[in-house]
């Protein structure tokens, strides 16, 4: 079956040092993978997306994903974390008609 | 262009009534569908619509219903509720097209359901 999972349910980083949000997905179906991100009392925003082409994926709020075949991996990552980067991040795959297969989620919490 | 809307944004209802949630999509986008989510149990995907017709159902209850009308404006619906129904509801709508192909989604801010 088709699914994501991120290993962490937090994730600390200093303001001004790189962050990780590590995800991983099954290997069946065609890995259509995205990021999102949900600040407290409101819906998802999309970060990005991989669909094919270039592995290193360019998204919003200086956001960036890799996506590694071989270790079936969609990280997020971002050079240089702002408070304001603090909030619940979401990976995701397509599963079809319209329909995301959700990661339980990473809070990552930036630290001034 | 104005956002997916979803009405209400916050909705108490006690044990065995019935609720019904409203979803407006972007214009022109003509699939809707629906999420939970739960501190539990997380994002789960509950149904898809695309031109009137249920296209994808996730693994609800049949308790859980939903529509879509002419206008791509849809309902879900939820019986007979639960204390376990308490969640945020979240409506995404797309450009999707008959043909399955894929298109981003957008996400309304969800309507924050709570069961007494």
């Amino acid at each position: 079956a088709q699914s994501v999972a991120q290993p962490e349910d937090q994730v600390n980083v200093a303001e001004g040092n790189p962050l990780t949000v590590k995800c991983t997905y099954s290997v069946s179906g065609n890995p259509y993978l995205f990021w999102y991100v949900q600040y407290p009392n409101r819906g998802l925003q999309f970060l990005l997306k991989y669909i094919t082409g270039d592995n290193l994926v360019k998204g919003s709020y200086g956001f960036e994903a890799e996506f590694n075949k071989s270790q079936t991996s969609f990280h997020l990552k971002k050079p240089s974390a702002l408070v304001s980067d603090s909030a619940l991040y979401f990976c995701a795959r397509w599963g079809g008609y319209n329909k995301l297969i959700f990661g339980a989620g990473t809070r990552l919490a930036v630290h001034p | 262009k104005a956002g997916v809307t979803q009405t209400p944004r916050y909705l108490i209802k006690t044990r065995g009534q019935q609720v019904t949630l409203s979803c407006s999509p972007i214009s022109g986008h003509r699939s809707v569908s629906w999420y939970q989510q739960t501190p539990g149990q997380g994002l789960q995907f509950l149904f898809e619509y695309f031109s009137e017709t249920q296209r994808n159902k996730g693994n609800f209850p049949g308790r859980f219903s939903g529509r879509q009308f002419s206008n791509s404006r849809s309902e879900m619906n939820v019986s007979t509720l639960e204390l376990g129904d308490s969640a945020l509801y979240l409506c995404a709508s797309s450009l999707l097209d008959s043909l399955n192909r894929y298109n981003e989604q957008f996400f309304g801010p969800g309507t924050r359901l709570t069961v007494l």
